[in-house]
């Protein structure tokens, strides 16, 4: 079926290390992936996003590349710090599927100080 | 605070009673999504509105869910006749859904915990 997943449950960094956190997709037809950041108690924030005509894209200390070759989809946080500790989400989007979100189960990233 | 809205934000209940959510999009948001999630879990999506319009509910969503959007502004989400399996956070979503190249960026809200003891 189709599903999002990631790699690892759980991460651990040292601080000022770089994070990198996997994500893969079974579904060829999402066009546009979503990273969310989730702390205790509460909702999904919204880190990055990318379309499936990219590859790459960067933010504030934030790289989210995309390989439709593999179905695989990464975050790659830099200087990572303690306030980055958190669960983080990808997700799958298709527009021709109503646009909504399949979420795989999450990445726990542990910043060591 | 120009976020999505949730209220309450934490619902203690008893088995068998019923329990209304609200959420507040974004202002001229015109999706809006509903979604639960479980510890350790991602959200799962429930249901989603086309400004007032249900376009989507997920086999998730029993009979005893209902959600409403009568201006397609803000949402409801009642459980009726709660049951523990209920217990989880019910997070809502909005966007805004232009073109199929105009991306369909999701914002969530802090979500709503429900306890059913």
């Amino acid at each position: 079926g189709e599903s999002v997943g990631l790699h690892l449950p759980t991460l651990s960094v040292q601080e000022g290390d770089n994070s990198i956190i996997n994500c893969a997709y079974s579904n060829s037809a999402s066009d546009y992936f979503i990273w969310y950041k989730q702390e205790s108690g509460k909702g999904p924030q919204f880190i990055i996003d990318i379309r499936s005509n990219m590859d790459k894209r960067q933010g504030q200390r934030v790289t989210v590349l995309l390989n439709k070759t593999v179905k695989h989809l990464s975050l790659q946080i830099a200087a990572t710090q303690p306030g980055d500790s958190a669960v983080y989400f990808c997700a799958e989007n298709n527009w021709r599927d109503g646009g909504k979100l399949i979420f795989g189960q999450g990445t726990e990233l542990s910043v060591k100080p | 605070d120009t976020g999505v809205s949730q209220d309450p934000r934490h619902k203690i209940t008893k088995r068998g009673q019923n329990v209304t959510f609200r959420c507040d999009p974004i202002s001229e948001h015109n999706r809006l999504y509903w979604y639960r999630q479980t510890l350790g879990q991602g959200p799962e999506f429930l249901t989603y509105f086309q400004n007032e319009a249900q376009l989507e509910k997920s086999r998730l969503l029993s009979d005893r869910f209902s959600a409403e959007r009568p201006k397609g502004s803000f949402s409801t989400l009642e459980i009726q006749r709660t049951e523990q399996g209920d217990s989880a956070m019910y997070l809502c979503a909005s966007s805004l859904v232009g073109t199929e190249y105009s991306g369909n960026t999701i914002y969530f809200g802090e979500g709503s915990w429900l306890t059913v003891v």
